[in-house]
């Protein structure tokens, strides 16, 4: 039973361009959600959060939107880097909870 | 300041054999976690400690999985006797607080293969 879900294992965006990575999720009670960005033998390391009182929240070239009443987030990083390229992760977590629940990751090219 | 650390970075044994995994947590961080990720499939939650005691260990896959933590600080992961359906990549997090507005830290995780 999996309550984040990523549907794009990978996604290849051109440098200079936007890449946006999608999540979904089918808890309600989630309120507070964060990108991890994981590289090769890496652990995943955070990138950025969204409370749910908010839709929008941006930090440099990285902005998540979320919009609660369809269950869905999503990253956008513009301008995309090389060095962009990685999986990314979408975790949620509830009010209640004591752990982050993750999904699938999405495995993103960005070519130079 | 040191982050996640795991130990060993890979292992690979037979199986019926026994592993343990070892993390230690960034320093002062109450909130120690324990996931998984099989097979590029999510990252799953096994279980949570807060200081030396377990908070939640409902995602433990069954009783061949021991965590411990002790005096609250490192933690070990014992599986004994693994199967093949163990392998995966073993990532331990840690975080000061809990619950919304709250990041956790990764280690670099342990990649575990049984054959």
């Amino acid at each position: 039973d999996q309550q984040v879900k990523q549907n794009s294992p990978s996604l290849s965006v051109q440098e200079g361009r936007i890449s946006i990575l999608n999540c979904d999720y089918t808890n309600s009670m989630f309120d507070y959600f964060l990108w991890y960005k994981k590289y090769p033998a890496e652990g995943p390391t955070f990138l950025i959060s969204i409370s749910s009182i908010k839709d929008k929240n941006e930090d440099g070239r990285f902005t998540v939107f979320l919009n609660k009443s369809a269950k869905h987030l999503s990253l956008h990083i513009v301008p995309s880097q090389p060095g962009d390229s990685a999986v990314y992760f979408c975790a949620a977590i509830s009010n209640t909870g004591n752990q982050f629940y993750f999904g699938t990751g999405t495995s993103l090219t960005v070519i130079p | 300041e040191a982050g996640v650390t795991q130990f060993p970075s890979h292992s690979v044994i037979e199986k019926g054999q026994t592993v343990t995994l070892r993390c230690d947590p960034i320093s002062g961080h109450d909130n120690l976690y324990w996931y998984r990720r099989v097979m590029g499939k999510e990252i799953k939650f096994l279980l949570h400690f807060v200081k030396e005691s377990k908070q939640d260990e409902s995602g433990m896959p069954n009783n061949r999985f021991l965590a411990e933590r002790t005096g609250g600080t490192y933690s070990t992961l014992k599986v004994q006797p693994a199967e093949l359906e163990d392998s995966g990549v073993y990532f331990c997090a840690s975080s000061q607080v809990l619950g919304p507005g709250t990041e956790a830290f990764f280690g670099q995780g342990t990649r575990l293969t049984v054959v």
